[in-house]
């Protein structure tokens, strides 16, 4: 499948900080998909976006849709030591069928 | 709790047995799918099923890899013949049918192959 590439790979900060991590794609998506996993469970979905330019929130958390459609960001407000994990952000490419492409995660660790 | 449930969370096997995960997803998800996640990698797609039949597979399930879902409600993953290269985390996923995008995963049987 077509590749997805997540910056930054891996994020150390504060809490209370505001945190900012994106997805790019060499080709168009359909779709972005967030989600975040924990160590030893299954990723867990946080937001999904269907249209280019869509800004969507979820709490703390906020997601843009990239107008090219082959980007997405994902930005952390007042992060708490609760949001680590791992973000793994997921797309759905034109005439793919029904597999998510993910990329390799961005790795979040949030210090007290 | 009604998300999906996989089972076993966890499975050790010796190199060359049979082993068969079961996965159980939300209710009224007709769509089901299994990934396979090894370590620093995101979930990689393996297979798709609507209701009860199988309508895509990766070139990642090979012949040693087979899927079910008999009655279009829960699946069976079966590997035989394990092999190290397939210690991994499995997971099955579900949508609703006019949602395919969302899929809501379940914790994952962690297979390690010794």
């Amino acid at each position: 499948g077509q590749q997805l590439n997540q910056s930054p790979q891996s994020m150390f900060i504060q809490e209370g900080e505001d945190v900012s991590m994106n997805c790019t794609s060499s080709s168009i998506f359909n779709t972005w998909l967030w989600y975040k996993q924990d160590p030893g469970e299954g990723p867990v979905l946080l937001i999904a976006l269907y249209k280019a330019g869509e800004l969507t929130s979820n709490g703390r958390l906020t997601a843009q849709f990239g107008i090219t459609r082959k980007d997405s960001f994902l930005n952390i407000s007042a992060s708490i030591p609760s949001d680590v994990g791992i973000y793994f952000c997921a797309g759905h490419p034109p005439n793919s069928g029904y597999a998510l492409n993910f990329g390799k995660g961005t790795s979040l660790l949030v210090t007290p | 709790d009604t998300g999906v449930s996989q089972d076993p969370r966890h499975k050790i096997t010796k190199r060359g047995q049979n082993v068969t995960f079961r996965c159980d997803p939300i209710s009224e998800h007709n769509r089901l799918y299994w990934y396979r996640q090894t370590l620093g990698q995101g979930p990689e797609f393996l297979t798709y099923f609507q209701n009860e039949a199988q309508l895509e597979k990766s070139r990642l399930l090979s012949d040693r890899f087979s899927a079910e879902r008999p009655k279009g409600s829960f699946s069976t993953l079966e590997i035989q013949r394990t092999e190290q290269g397939d210690s991994a985390m499995y997971l099955c996923a579900s949508s609703l049918p006019r949602r395919r995008a969302e899929a809501f995963f379940g914790q994952g049987t962690r297979l390690t192959v010794v």
